[in-house]
């Protein structure tokens, strides 16, 4: 099973609103990731968690707050968002993502934001 | 740095045509190469990989290699169908210095393929 969930599938939500994305793997991965894609590009990296731990921010506003409970669950809390934050948000995860090595990652379907 | 060209598109085929699509690479150490296919309206989904010069991936009728000494990794299928419709990105990672395995992707390849 190679499956990464994402709820919700689309979000609507105004500048002033809070509201959190979700996602979920089964895989044993101890590696999950947040993109940003805009339309007709390639994923931007936002956040890496490694073992549970977040290990990269790539200079991503305050606005957007990971979370990382547990092996399994990655939140993506959405605060002030503006219009431009609007895009699809994908989460991946993979096996590692430590320093030496280099694994496949497996992409949810992604939540279509819209911000208002 | 790192970093993946890949062909600029769109590509536009008739079905049952032959595709390819170009993909070099420039990376520190080695590289694994990666072949990722989207979908309207879908999130990413790994079509196939290679981990070493030489290698090659395949994945539903879609192949690559990967050639170390032009640091290339072209996709190519023999008989492309309507279904086949999406846009197709390559990426790596590198395992040497503070990438943590991420992965750097191409500007996509949209591929439209007509009956």
């Amino acid at each position: 099973d190679t499956e990464v969930t994402q709820t919700p599938k689309h979000l609507v939500m105004g500048m002033t609103n809070k509201k959190s994305l979700k996602c979920e793997q089964h895989m044993g991965h101890r590696a999950m990731y947040w993109y940003k894609q805009k339309a007709k590009k390639p994923p931007e990296l936002m956040f890496v968690y490694s073992y549970e731990k977040l290990s990269i921010n790539e200079s991503v506003p305050s606005r957007f707050s990971p979370e990382c409970p547990n092996s399994s669950l990655l939140n993506l809390h959405l605060h002030a968002l503006q219009p431009e934050d609007s895009a699809l948000y994908l989460c991946a995860s993979s096996q590692s993502a430590r320093t030496g090595a280099s694994y496949e990652q497996y992409f949810g379907p992604g939540t279509r934001l819209t911000v208002t | 740095g790192n970093s993946v060209t890949q062909m600029e598109g769109p590509v536009t085929l008739s079905e049952e045509a032959f595709l390819t699509i170009n993909c070099t690479y420039t990376a520190t150490g080695y590289p694994s190469l990666f072949w990722y296919v989207q979908y309207p309206g879908e999130g990413l989904q790994l079509l196939l990989k290679a981990t070493k010069a030489d290698d090659k991936g395949s994945n539903k009728g879609f192949e690559a290699t990967y050639r170390k000494e032009t640091t290339s990794f072209h996709l190519e299928k023999g008989s492309v169908q309507v279904s086949d419709s999406a846009v197709y990105f390559c990426a790596l990672t590198s395992n040497y210095g503070g990438s943590q395995g991420n992965l750097i992707f191409g500007k996509g390849t949209k591929l439209s393929v007509k009956p």
